[in-house]
């Protein structure tokens, strides 16, 4: 199955801070999206970024894809407490694939 | 708006006995998916129904599984028998449209654990 590739896997920051997490995929697409999911809960949609475009902003988020290399950022600025979650990047034309998932702690 | 209803919120069973998990997704969406996921592990798809008709369950072990969406509105997923290796969480997710371009709203869950 096609399944991104989310780089690093684990990150702890202090509040404040910012996070930047990366995924990669295999094959053309047409948009992709990321989604957090706190602990126990199920996925959040966070923002969608077509393949035409190279960075879009949502609040603190900023995510940019280069199709190029086939890869997507997602970075969150100036952390909260409230952002400790995993994050997936998920693609797909047809049949959504979700990547692994970057846990993210923010230590308050 | 009610979000994506699933229920059991978790689910204790001995292996080889069945199971059965229930979701009611947001009003109007015609889409519903069905996904497990494992510990540490992203989603994976099992079955997406628009309206009643399942047009994606390529992913389904059907040997044991099996799932259905009466009047395109709550859907049921079932296993039977349940092997040690289910254990997992089953995320039930609802769309308005298809399409990979749809947000999909994703339900809390069903944690299963076969013992």
């Amino acid at each position: 199955s096609q399944q991104g590739e989310e780089d690093p896997q684990a990150l702890s920051i202090q509040e404040g801070e910012n996070a930047t997490m990366n995924c990669s995929y295999k094959t053309s697409i047409n948009n992709l999206q990321w989604y957090r999911q706190n602990s126990g809960r199920g996925l959040v949609h966070l923002i969608l970024i077509r393949s035409n475009e190279r960075e879009k902003h949502s609040g603190r988020l900023r995510v940019t894809l280069d199709t190029s290399k086939k890869s997507s950022s997602l970075l969150i600025t100036a952390s909260r407490a409230a952002d400790t979650a995993s994050y997936f990047c998920a693609y797909g034309n047809n049949r959504l694939a979700f990547g692994k998932g970057n846990q993210v702690v923010v230590i308050p | 708006e009610a979000g994506v209803v699933q229920s059991p919120r978790y689910k204790i069973i001995e292996k080889k006995q069945p199971v059965a998990f229930w979701c009611n997704p947001i009003s109007g969406h015609n889409t519903l998916y069905w996904y497990l996921q494992n510990l540490g592990q992203g989603p994976e798809l099992l079955i997406r129904y628009e309206n009643e008709e399942a047009v994606d369950d390529s992913q389904l072990p059907k040997d044991r599984f099996s799932a259905e969406r009466l009047k395109g509105v709550d859907s049921t997923l079932k296993i039977q028998p349940a092997e040690l290796g289910d254990s997992a969480v089953y995320l039930c997710a609802s769309s308005l449209g298809t399409g990979a371009e749809e947000t999909q709203y994703f339900g809390p869950g069903t944690r299963l654990l076969v013992l």
